[in-house]
């Protein structure tokens, strides 16, 4: 069984611009969540998206936006880029989602480690 | 409201002895928690989660975990620590919100460094 896959692994972009990150979750899970960490602010909740709807939203600026597609499959975007959006942006994937009984926990990529120069 | 207290950002072990990683949580609903591992450079891999059944959970690598809702604690531990154990430990607390979802909160971490 394939794990979450997240595209690309690593990604240094300039000032201004603007960046897509891509999530494929497990087979079968409809829930996929969006983290920041950083090592000044630790893991911080960005959004989850489940059955192509955003659920639950973190507390980041507009810059930072998402969407999932029908086969579950998630972007994120990062427009207008700042120099402290660097951080590593791990998508995690679960089958039911904070909507249901959250009890099976999440599985998480490997992440993106965006450096913005 | 909902929280993870990791009290302890950084914990030094020797080879073969003994892990305690400590955790307290508080929920106003009945959680389900869970510990993840996160080696350098990686994503987060679950080791175990307690979900209302028992309360000693076993996990993965030997690791083991038991709910004690009297202290609101939820320690991780493992007898004998290897040098692959090395690593950033995160607790994990999830439960209902008066939204109605789960509220998933994450703690800030236990830097596990095993000394040779």
């Amino acid at each position: 069984k394939a794990g979450v896959t997240q595209t690309p692994r690593y990604l240094i972009k300039t000032r201004g611009q603007q960046v897509t990150l891509s999530c494929s979750p497990i087979s079968g899970h409809r829930s996929v969540s969006w983290y920041q960490q950083t090592p000044g602010q630790g893991l911080q909740f960005l959004f989850e998206y489940f059955s192509e709807t955003q659920r639950n939203k973190g507390n980041f600026p507009g810059r930072f936006s998402g969407r999932q597609f029908s086969n579950s499959r998630s972007e994120m975007n990062v427009s207008t880029l700042e120099l402290g959006d660097s951080a590593l942006y791990l998508c995690a994937s679960s089958s039911t989602g904070t909507g249901g009984y959250f009890n099976y926990g999440y599985t998480f990529g490997s992440g993106t480690r965006l450096t913005v120069v | 409201a909902q929280s993870v207290t990791q009290l302890d950002s950084h914990v030094s072990v020797s080879e073969g002895t003994p892990v305690l990683l400590r955790c307290n949580y508080s929920s106003s609903y009945s959680p389900s928690l869970f510990w993840y591992v996160q080696h350098p450079n990686k994503g987060l891999q679950l080791l175990l989660k307690y979900t209302s059944a028992a309360t000693l959970v076993k996990g993965i690598n030997g690791f083991e975990a038991e709910f004690k809702k009297s202290e609101t604690s939820f320690h991780l531990t493992k007898p004998s620590a290897h040098m692959s154990d090395a690593a950033e430990y995160f607790c994990v607390v999830s439960s209902g919100s008066s939204g109605g979802y789960q509220k998933v909160t994450f703690g800030t971490g236990t830097k596990l460094q095993v000394i040779p």
